[in-house]
């Protein structure tokens, strides 16, 4: 099941540039997640964030999250081209949801060298 | 930490025949597993979820009994997809949670099944 819309759905930019991603969804959140997966592959996690967290870092990524607007950001700074891949959101609602996670569409990242 | 294995990464079988598919959590014990199925240039779409010991629970249209969920240990689920026919090619994700990996679900490889 999936409530959440990510922008854009697809993104190209020269190594070294920064990438933007976005996501939001509908309803309250426990928590929003990010993944990775390469072409073919599993997802990997790459971050999370709690509802009662605005931003987080991890090496160079900064997610933020806003609950006003029930929007997050995904920020990969001095893109290389092993980060071309496709990035999820996903969001858990947390109570009786059983930890199960509410998907996005999608970004697909391409980075030119 | 946090490994999930898949097994296999890839299999092509006649139509009509069923498919065994494996997921195990090598480095912790999964409370919960979760099978997802992948189209191309898709998101995942979540089949079912599986808690150890107890029946899994099917998302609405998914076929309970064209994709049998058995989750009978604390490291294992496996997916069978009986009498499969061409439209069940797909690509099959398992993920897992558990133990201090509570909230993050820890993916398989992945399965690409091709029915013939």
């Amino acid at each position: 099941s999936q409530q959440g819309e990510e922008d854009p759905q697809a993104l190209s930019i020269q190594e070294g540039e920064n990438a933007t991603m976005n996501c939001s969804y509908k309803t309250s959140i426990n928590n929003l997640q990010w993944y990775r997966q390469n072409s073919g592959r599993g997802l990997v996690h790459l971050i999370l964030i709690r509802s009662n967290e605005r931003e987080k870092h991890s090496g160079r990524l900064r997610v933020t999250l806003d609950t006003s607007k029930k929007s997050s950001s995904l920020l990969i700074t001095a893109s290389r081209a092993a980060d071309t891949a496709s990035y999820f959101c996903a969001t858990d609602a947390g109570g009786d949801s059983n930890y199960q996670l509410i998907w996005g569409a999608g970004t697909k990242l391409i980075i030119k060298p | 930490g946090a490994v999930v294995s898949q097994h296999p990464s890839r299999v092509i079988c006649k139509s009509g025949t069923s498919v065994k598919i494996e997921c195990r959590s090598l480095d912790f014990q999964a409370t919960t597993m979760f099978w997802y199925r992948q189209f191309p240039k898709q998101s995942l779409m979540l089949m079912a979820t599986s808690n150890e010991g107890s029946k899994a629970t099917y998302e609405q249209g998914v076929e309970k009994d064209k994709f049998l969920i058995n989750h009978a240990s604390l490291t294992l689920s496996t997916l069978t997809v009986t009498s499969a026919h061409p439209e069940d090619s797909s690509f099959y994700i398992c993920s897992a949670r558990g133990g201090e990996y509570q909230e993050t679900q820890y993916f398989g490889p992945g399965t690409r099944l091709l029915v013939l």
